[in-house]
């Protein structure tokens, strides 16, 4: 299994705090990458990062932004929390030179915003 | 606009017959396409994947079918075995070398013993 964890595994918060999840990997892998799996939706691209500082926004980023200043890790930050983004945060990445576009995931992290 | 569709929001198969799993897409650039599989409280995990030079792709009981003209593909999985039982994702992207998926809804696979 590709080393990849994520932080928190679960998180209850309020409306309007400020909250950071985080994605660790040991692989070395280029490209990481954050989704929300939500029911009806399956999973949706946040955003992804291709390089350590070079990050680029997906199809549902509006109300998160994200970092990367190591290649082993990944932040994802909800500014001011809505409890429309209450989900489930999956953490993937993935490595070009793998001869392939599998991406490898993380455990997920359960966020409930109140 | 949902891209990539699953349909079918669930299936249910008698252990040890065929699991027949479709995914439809809308845009035609897309060229290489994935199955994940998902348990609960995990993260999806890699299954199977097929590039669009290719009709068919098979990996054990596993065969995933791409059918271009008709922007389809389908998941076969014979024998079905209860641990089948999960979550089913399509995924595709534009091309071989990139890195973005787009994923479909989901089909929960229910495997009866």
């Amino acid at each position: 299994d590709a080393g990849i964890t994520q932080s928190p595994r679960h998180k209850v918060t309020e409306t309007g705090t400020p909250v950071t999840l985080r994605c660790h990997q040991t692989e070395n892998h280029r490209y990481m990458y954050w989704y929300r799996q939500d029911p009806g939706h399956g999973l949706r691209l946040i955003h992804y990062s291709y390089g350590v500082k070079d990050t680029d926004k997906g199809e549902v980023s509006d109300g998160y932004s994200v970092s990367r200043s190591k290649t082993e890790d990944f932040l994802l930050t909800l500014e001011s929390a809505t409890s429309s983004q209450t989900s489930v945060y999956f953490c993937a990445i993935s490595d070009q030179l793998a001869g392939d576009n599998e991406q490898f995931f993380g455990p997920g992290t359960r966020l409930t915003v109140l | 606009d949902q891209q990539v569709k699953q349909n079918s929001p669930s299936l249910s198969v008698q252990e040890g017959r065929i699991s027949i799993l479709n995914c439809d897409y809308t845009n035609s650039m897309f060229d290489y396409f994935l199955w994940y599989k998902k348990y609960p409280a995990e993260g999806p995990t890699f299954l199977i994947s097929i590039s669009s030079i290719k009709d068919k792709n098979e990996d054990g009981r596993f065969t995933v079918f791409l059918n271009k003209s008709a922007k389809h593909l389908s998941l076969h999985i014979v024998p079905s075995q209860p641990g089948d039982s999960a979550v089913y994702f399509c995924a595709a992207s534009l091309d071989f070398g990139n890195e973005k998926l787009t994923f479909g809804t989901g089909t929960r696979l229910t495997i009866i013993p």
